[in-house]
């Protein structure tokens, strides 16, 4: 099976409104876990992160939940704006040079 | 940001000639990368190296070569190319922070072999 299932794969939301999405993984050793966004013809950019060591991380509209016990994580964007669309990759890590990336989100905030 | 920088951006190829893809960057991270994109796959890790002269399976590697000659550089080389490669390919640097590495993507080299 998948080592990094992400749902959904496509996402429409209203603009001001809350987008969320959500991983979950099989390796239990992960303790790293990224979110990258990747703009149309872009490279993916990371653009939040969360350790094992912690529940929950903000930075401005972006918020990551982590949940070890039930092996998943999401990331929550609140009041979205136009520039939020993108597709988006989460992924899990065990360790260095050894990332389990889901097959991505395409978010797209509607005006 | 760091700098990760590929060429060519696009590439069109025959089915059963040589391609390489290039991949510098001046981060002087030890790590490198090739991951291809599909849709409906994601990212998948075809080779990556540990710093120069190193070269490492990932977990699709059939069909491709790597070749790390110095820090700086990291190339992906499809012998004989086939309409299967067609896809799009990035290469990035990995930068270790307090026992996680944080991945650094170049642009992307789109490949199409008819």
């Amino acid at each position: 099976g998948e080592q990094v299932e992400q749902l959904p794969s496509i996402l429409r939301v209203q603009e001001g409104s809350s987008a969320s999405i959500n991983c979950s993984y099989e390796d239990s050793a992960s303790n790293y876990f990224p979110w990258y966004k990747q703009e149309p013809g872009e490279n993916p950019k990371l653009i939040i992160d969360i350790r094992s060591n912690m529940e929950r991380k903000q930075i401005q509209e972006l918020i990551v939940l982590l949940d070890k016990k039930a092996k998943r994580f999401s990331l929550h964007i609140t009041d979205t704006q136009p520039g939020d669309s993108a597709m988006y990759f989460c992924a899990a890590s065990p360790g260095y040079q050894n990332f389990y990336f889901g097959k991505g989100t395409s978010l797209t905030v509607i005006p | 940001e760091a700098a990760v920088t590929q060429s060519p951006r696009n590439k069109v190829a025959v089915t059963g000639g040589k391609v390489t893809l290039s991949c510098n960057q001046t981060n002087n991270h030890n790590n490198m990368y090739w991951y291809r994109q599909d849709t409906g796959h994601g990212l998948r890790l075809i080779h990556y190296s540990y710093g120069a002269g190193s070269t490492e399976k990932g977990d699709i590697p059939d069909g491709y070569k790597a070749s790390r000659p110095s820090q700086e550089n990291f190339s992906l080389i499809l012998e004989l190319a086939t309409p299967s490669q067609t896809s799009v390919y990035f290469c990035a640097s990995g930068d270790r922070d307090r026992g996680h590495e944080r991945l650094f993507f170049g642009h992307g080299t789109k490949l199409s072999v008819l």
